[in-house]
């Protein structure tokens, strides 16, 4: 089965820790993004990347850092930085391009902090 | 900057009845709209994408309608069941922007 994978399904950090949350595709899709969502709130884009080894800020980067060394994964690394992680974490990869472009999900991670 | 809304934040609704959910967006200058579901604690699903060409997409028991003059769109859901019960979200995707999404309408239906 095609899909996009996310783990793990809980992730707890200590105060002054990084985390890397994971994200994998079977897609073959080339743009891969990063979504924070909190409580009655849309979707806030992270980090977005369209092509292996190159990746652009969103809205709220402050505090996050990623990687794409390869199409299928692009992580997403919680820094130290970020005061306030605790939120829903999405990540998504599109396909098509303009008007056809059409976006699938992951099952998110829930960030939680101790 | 594309902003995104969507009417009512909280909807519930007896089983069978047929009913409406509202997006709307500031700029018209998009590429297309796509709906999704969301259960809770779970990801997104994609429902259906209506392109900046297109009037209307329907699959099944759901219709979605596209009227970029205006900035809205809605999602009329047919004789709704429990299993309808979810959040509903839309995103635009705008020239020279990324995917901007609205905060979602929670869809209750009681059996």
């Amino acid at each position: 089965d095609g899909g996009i994978t996310q783990s793990p399904k809980y992730l707890f950090r200590k105060e002054g820790q990084n985390v890397t949350l994971s994200c994998e595709q079977n897609l073959n899709h080339d743009a891969m993004y990063w979504y924070r969502q909190d409580p009655g709130q849309g979707l806030r884009l992270i980090y977005y990347s369209q092509i292996v080894n190159d990746f652009q800020k969103g809205d709220i980067a402050e505090g996050y850092s990623v990687s794409r060394e390869k199409k299928e994964s692009f992580p997403l690394t919680v820094t130290s930085a970020q005061k306030n992680p605790t939120a829903f974490y999405l990540c998504a990869s599109s396909i098509g391009h303009s008007n056809q472009e059409t976006q699938y999900f992951g099952p998110g991670t829930r960030l939680l902090v101790l | 900057k594309q902003e995104v809304t969507q009417i009512p934040a909280a909807l519930s609704v007896p089983e069978g009845e047929n009913l409406v959910l509202n997006c709307s967006f500031t700029d018209s200058a998009i590429y297309n709209l796509q709906w999704f579901r969301q259960d809770p604690g779970k990801g997104l699903t994609s429902l259906l994408l209506i392109q900046s060409s297109q009037r209307e997409q329907t699959s099944g028991r759901l219709n979605a309608s596209l009227d970029k003059s205006s900035g809205r769109s809605t999602l009329y859901i047919a004789a709704s069941q429990p299993g309808d019960s979810a959040t509903y979200l839309c995103a635009v995707r705008a020239y020279g922007q990324n995917f901007v999404f609205g905060p979602g309408t929670r869809l209750s239906v009681l059996p």
